[in-house]
């Protein structure tokens, strides 16, 4: 049973452009989180997605920053026109159940978005 | 607001010490914390999870306790080995508990020498 897969795991984009993250969850997982990381700083929650809804994107930057789960394929989390701030490790993590205080959620990897 | 602190951010112990890693939160109304461990370049695995009407959980070598009250956690690891050797990350679920939103502190970044 693979995990939760993240790609690319390094990315690297000039300051305008925009870059998107997949994340494919674990098998039979339906709820996906997204984690940034930013240099010297622990990870922030940033968006929690069910299949085609977003439930909670109280971390999500108000601008160039969105995020979807469709019914079919991965997870995207999309930043239009990056800029050096936003130079940072993405996790996506999955769950099988609605979260809950017993149940934990899995990680990805990660992906390096690194912004020049 | 809840803050997550852990103590120390950088730790180093010969092989064979036990140790114990510190986390304190500033808001009780937590519904569980748990302790990740974080490899370089690479992805969070949970240790041990504490639901908020548990005071503690073990796994092989590793004890988590929770006092809720006090604001406090701690991961204790006994007869450390090189291979514990990563970032130890303390998170908190706070608020609603059906967003799964984990608060984090910044680490405490381990290293056990042969």
């Amino acid at each position: 049973n693979a995990g939760v897969m993240q790609n690319p795991r390094h990315l690297v984009r000039r300051r305008g452009q925009e870059a998107r993250l997949r994340c494919s969850p674990m098998k039979g997982h339906s709820h996906v989180y997204w984690y940034r990381q930013l240099p010297e700083e622990g990870l922030k929650f940033m968006v929690y997605l069910q299949k085609e809804n977003i439930i909670d994107e109280s971390g999500m930057p108000k601008e160039r920053f969105s995020a979807e789960f469709p019914k079919e394929g991965p997870s995207i989390l999309r930043i239009q026109q990056v800029v050096r701030g936003d130079s940072a490790a993405y996790f996506c993590a999955s769950s099988p159940f609605p979260p809950s205080p017993g149940n934990t959620i899995y990680f990805g990897e990660g992906s390096w978005l690194t912004v020049v | 607001k809840q803050e997550v602190t852990q103590i120390p951010a950088a730790l180093s112990v010969p092989e064979g010490e036990n140790l114990v890693l510190n986390c304190s939160f500033t808001d009780s109304a937590i519904y569980n914390l748990q302790w990740f461990r974080q490899d370089p370049g690479k992805g969070l695995t949970s240790l041990l999870l504490i639901q908020s009407s548990q005071r503690e959980q073990t796994s092989g070598r590793l004890n988590a306790s929770l006092d809720k009250s006090s604001g406090r956690s701690t991961l204790y690891i006994a007869a450390s080995q090189p291979g514990d050797s990563a970032t130890y990350l303390c998170a908190v679920g706070h608020g609603s508990s059906n967003t799964g939103k984990l608060i984090f502190g910044q680490g405490t970044t381990l290293q056990v020498k042969p």
